[in-house]
């Protein structure tokens, strides 16, 4: 979806590093979400925020943090990157209304060596 | 924890076949969706079902729901080669927080020209 962009497309780093995935959407959504996906897992969710004063730890929090720094913008942080968080992140949106679907951005594939 | 597991994991048939995916999933829910993920992009919304809706098209996407034995299935008719793609079951449970979806791990769909 052009609407949800997410920045870098493709990041290798080393372990220990910082690294920020950053995420911007022009839907005008209020909820934003960030996933990661493992082959033959499927997508888990990392966090997710309602709003701008609402941040919300998911399935897999751990190793991550977020900031939401806009209704638009929603980063996603690795402090101390580390092998095992090699994987295909992706940033989603959606309206308040729980009826309704997510938007994906096209996903930041993130190799840590 | 993952809650929808569709069935098959991977399906391979010829252009102008019908393919058909399954997803069961564990608990109540308020609605549950399919998505489209082609390789190396993000995932793309089809279809929402409701969860007291029995059964939905979309041109040629046909959904069906049934809440009691807890499962859906996606039925793609006269596939095309541009149909191949990873399809994901989501369910956005009833109770849970709102919007948020726990996805399947996905069935690989191949339809060869």
């Amino acid at each position: 979806d052009a609407d949800v962009t997410q920045t870098p497309r493709n990041r290798i780093t080393k372990t220990g590093k910082r690294i920020m995935l950053e995420c911007s959407q022009t839907k005008g959504h209020d909820r934003m979400y960030w996933y990661r996906q493992d082959p033959g897992l499927g997508l888990r969710l990392i966090y997710y925020s309602f709003d701008v004063k609402d941040i919300n730890k998911g399935e897999i929090s751990d190793g991550y943090s977020v900031s939401r720094q806009a209704q638009a913008k929603f980063s996603l942080s690795l402090e101390s990157a580390i092998p095992n968080q090699t994987a295909l992140y992706f940033c989603a949106t959606s309206a308040l209304d729980s009826n309704q679907p997510q938007h994906f951005g096209d996903g930041t594939r993130l190799s840590i060596l | 924890s993952q809650q929808g597991e569709e069935d098959p994991q991977a399906l391979s048939i010829q252009e102008g076949e019908n393919a058909t995916m399954n997803c069961s999933y564990k608990t109540s829910i308020n609605n549950l969706q399919w998505y489209r993920q082609n390789s190396g992009r993000g995932l793309v919304h089809l279809i929402l079902i409701r969860s007291n809706e029995r059964e939905k098209h979309s041109g040629r996407l046909r959904v069906t729901l049934d809440t009691s034995k807890k499962s859906s299935s996606l039925l793609i008719t006269a596939s095309r080669a541009a149909d191949t793609a990873s399809y994901f079951c989501a369910t956005a449970p009833y109770g849970g927080s709102q919007g948020n979806l726990i996805f399947g791990k996905g069935t690989k769909l191949s339809v060869k020209p």
